[in-house]
């Protein structure tokens, strides 16, 4: 099974705000409430963003927002800030009992 | 506070076996599916397995059913990944991560800090 899709990378300047999308099917995004984002600096872990489509985990930035329409997935970053520059992955159960992650999406805050 | 400390990376030949070890510490060990992922250096994250909080179920990807086995030991807070017939493309770091439910699969929170093994002759 191919990975979701994300696009490659995305940019902003500091307070603006970016939507990554994350793209599947009826099998996965489209199947499940289970999608979540993840964001990973490098070196690093990944870390918890955004859990069952749009709910944030304790002390993640309200700045971070998620929604979900039909098989595709968003993330929006609002009011973006150089800490945030990292890769975000989303992620979705599928309909045959396995996780499917994006290929991930490179921000960059310029 | 939730601590998972992963170990057993290395680096095999092509055709070995290994095992990769994650000791969980800070929540309810037995209440919370396990999960592993992997991630090539450079490459996005691939989730390999998971399984429930008693054990007895289990899930994989496509690309190591039949070769690997996750296992968990709930009296010693020990989630287990014996790795078969390793190849190439197994090379990367892998990572367990907790579920929140007593079934896998939902989403991961936290994350270890991962341990590496390299698959190479």
């Amino acid at each position: 099974q191919s990975a979701l899709a994300q696009p490659a990378s995305v940019s902003g300047s500091p307070g603006q705000s970016i939507t990554i999308s994350c793209t599947g099917t009826s099998s996965d995004v489209g199947f499940s409430k289970y999608v979540s984002w993840y964001q990973q600096h490098p070196g690093k872990a990944p870390k918890l963003m955004i859990y069952e489509v749009d709910n944030r985990p304790s002390g993640i930035s309200n700045r971070f927002s998620a929604s979900k329409s039909g098989n595709t997935a968003s993330l929006t970053i609002s009011g973006l800030q150089t800490e945030d520059e990292a890769d975000y992955y989303c992620a979705s159960f599928t309909s045959s009992s396995t996780v499917i992650f994006g290929g991930g999406t490179t921000l960059t805050v310029l | 506070e939730v601590q998972l400390l992963e170990s057993g990376g290395d680096l095999v030949q092509p055709g070995g076996s290994l095992r990769l070890s994650c000791v969980a510490s800070g929540f309810t060990f037995i209440n919370s599916g396990m999960n592993w992922v992997r991630q090539v250096p450079g490459k996005g994250l691939d989730w390999v397995a998971g399984i429930s909080g008693d054990g007895a179920r289990t899930y994989y990807a496509d690309s190591v059913k039949g070769r690997f086995t996750i296992s968990r030991d709930n009296s010693k807070n020990t989630l287990s990944l014996q790795m078969n017939s390793l190849r190439a493309e197994d090379t990367a770091v892998y990572y367990c991560a907790k579920d929140p439910y007593v079934s896998p699969l939902s989403w991961f929170d936290p994350w270890g800090q991962g341990t590496l093994v390299t698959v190479s002759s």
